[in-house]
């Protein structure tokens, strides 16, 4: 199974920071990267698709990038509707599917 | 639009089984493979299998082999996933998710579409 560790676990940042998380495969996923963020109570959201495309709707402060084992997902500028856990996801190989443990972005 | 709508939350005791519905609207049943995805309270998310709403065939996670069944109706546009075998373990959140590619290619396993939730509380 393909593992997925993000970095940080947790990170407290301001309203107006730039934030960026860290998703690495342990083997090469090429392009096939997904990120997602969740709210409390929430289902998970679609953010960026094949590393770097951004979903329908989601705003262009959110970018992606990276490919084969090493890639980020950045904020360019938090907004208070910001702050959720994000979640990366390998869609290379299945099954299975594999998600990283998630980063927890908290208001500072 | 398109959505996923899920059946409410379930109690169970250890041994026994849950089955959770997913019904959808808004899109072509049919057209686009839904996966199950589980959360355990304050633990991150684990793919449990897919389905291809289209012919029936499924994917199962391996952990999940034996206990997971994945069926669907497609005169109602609903999924379900059966889970057998109960354990304290498997108190979770379900989900269901939309795939984001159609059938007539390969599964592309990309979540789009969520469902809300459907909460499974196994205790004694």
């Amino acid at each position: 199974d393909i593992q997925m560790t993000q970095s940080p676990s947790s990170l407290s940042a301001s309203v107006t920071d730039r934030v960026t998380i860290t998703c690495r495969a342990s083997e090469s996923i090429n392009n096939y990267l997904n990120w997602y963020q969740q709210k409390p109570g929430k289902a998970p959201q679609l953010l960026i698709y094949d590393a770097s495309t951004l979903q329908s709707g989601v705003p262009s402060r959110f970018s992606g990038s990276g490919s084969g084992t090493h890639f980020t997902l950045t904020i360019s500028s938090l907004q208070p509707e910001d702050f959720a856990t994000y979640y990366c996801q390998q869609s290379h190989s299945s099954p299975p599917i594999t998600f990283g443990r998630g980063t927890r972005l908290d208001i500072k | 639009q398109a959505q996923l709508v899920q059946s409410g939350a379930e109690m169970r005791k250890p041994g026994a089984s849950v089955k959770v519905s997913c019904k959808a609207s808004g899109y072509v049943f049919t057209s686009y493979y839904l996966h199950w995805v589980r959360q355990a309270p304050g633990q991150g998310l684990e793919w449990m299998g897919v389905i291809d709403p289209s012919g029936g065939s499924t994917s199962y996670a391996q952990g999940f082999k034996g206990r997971v069944t994945m069926t669907r109706d497609t005169s109602t546009n609903i999924a379900y996933i059966h889970l057998s075998s109960l354990r304290s373990e498997d108190t979770a959140t379900y989900y269901c998710a939309r795939d984001q590619q159609t059938v007539v290619r390969r599964v592309k396993n990309v979540f789009d579409i969520w469902g809300q939730g459907t909460v499974v509380n196994v205790s004694s």
